[in-house]
């Protein structure tokens, strides 16, 4: 079936530090999806985007639907102590059945 | 406040016995899935639905049952015959919008683990 990546499986940042992470694909999808999951909670949408070459922020998030259709970026500005948890991209395809493939996430550490 | 509500938050399972999993939701959303999430591995669908009382098996649905008899709820049972039934179980609900994608909101989860 169909995979995303996302690399590397940890990333460890001092904090006000700006990171970003990549989800690339084999395939194309139609809206990707960046969301948040902190410990023993269930992941929470971060940005939703639609459209090829979209760039959306969120506060001090910026995410971005690759030009291919194959990937998208997640920047973090400026990062604060709470930005710690997994960060998991997902793609969709439309349609009636458009069910969610998921990366296996980036732990984030934010380092005071 | 609308939202997806998972029942309980910790359940344990003797081994040899079903257990049930609650997910209500009251954002009148159409679709709701299953999900099972391991350390380092993502997560996996196990079911989903789109409407009432029909229900679709995803990539890892074997030890697993689900119902849909109400817009509102999508229960899972864990049956005996899922041999490694301990992971964080998380229900996620959707529009269903034809042609664009709808994001998925999820609940907080489940944590099962064997006795």
């Amino acid at each position: 079936g169909q995979q995303l990546n996302q690399s590397p499986q940890s990333m460890f940042i001092q904090e006000g530090e700006d990171v970003s992470m990549n989800c690339t694909s084999s395939s194309i999808f139609n809206t990707w999806l960046w969301y948040k999951q902190d410990p023993g909670e269930g992941p929470v949408l971060l940005i939703a985007l639609y459209k090829a070459g979209e760039l959306t922020s969120n506060g001090r998030l910026t995410a971005q639907f690759g030009i291919t259709r194959k990937d998208s970026f997640l920047n973090i500005s400026a990062s604060i102590p709470s930005d710690v948890g997994i960060y998991f991209c997902a793609g969709q395809w439309a349609g009636a059945n458009s069910k969610l493939t998921f990366g296996k996430g980036i732990t984030l550490s934010v380092r005071p | 406040d609308g939202g997806i509500t998972q029942s309980p938050k910790y359940l344990f399972r003797k081994e040899g016995q079903n257990v049930t999993l609650s997910c209500e939701q009251n954002l009148n959303h159409d679709a709701m899935y299953w999900y099972r999430q391991d350390p380092g591995q993502g997560l996996r669908l196990i079911y989903y639905s789109q409407i009432v009382n029909d229900f679709q098996k995803g990539d890892i649905a074997e030890g697993y049952s689900v119902s849909r008899e109400k817009k509102e709820s999508f229960p899972l049972t864990v049956t005996s015959a899922q041999k490694n039934p301990t992971a964080f179980y998380l229900c996620a609900s959707s529009i269903v919008d034809n042609p664009g994608g709808q994001p998925q909101h999820f609940g907080d989860g489940t944590r099962l683990s064997i006795l």
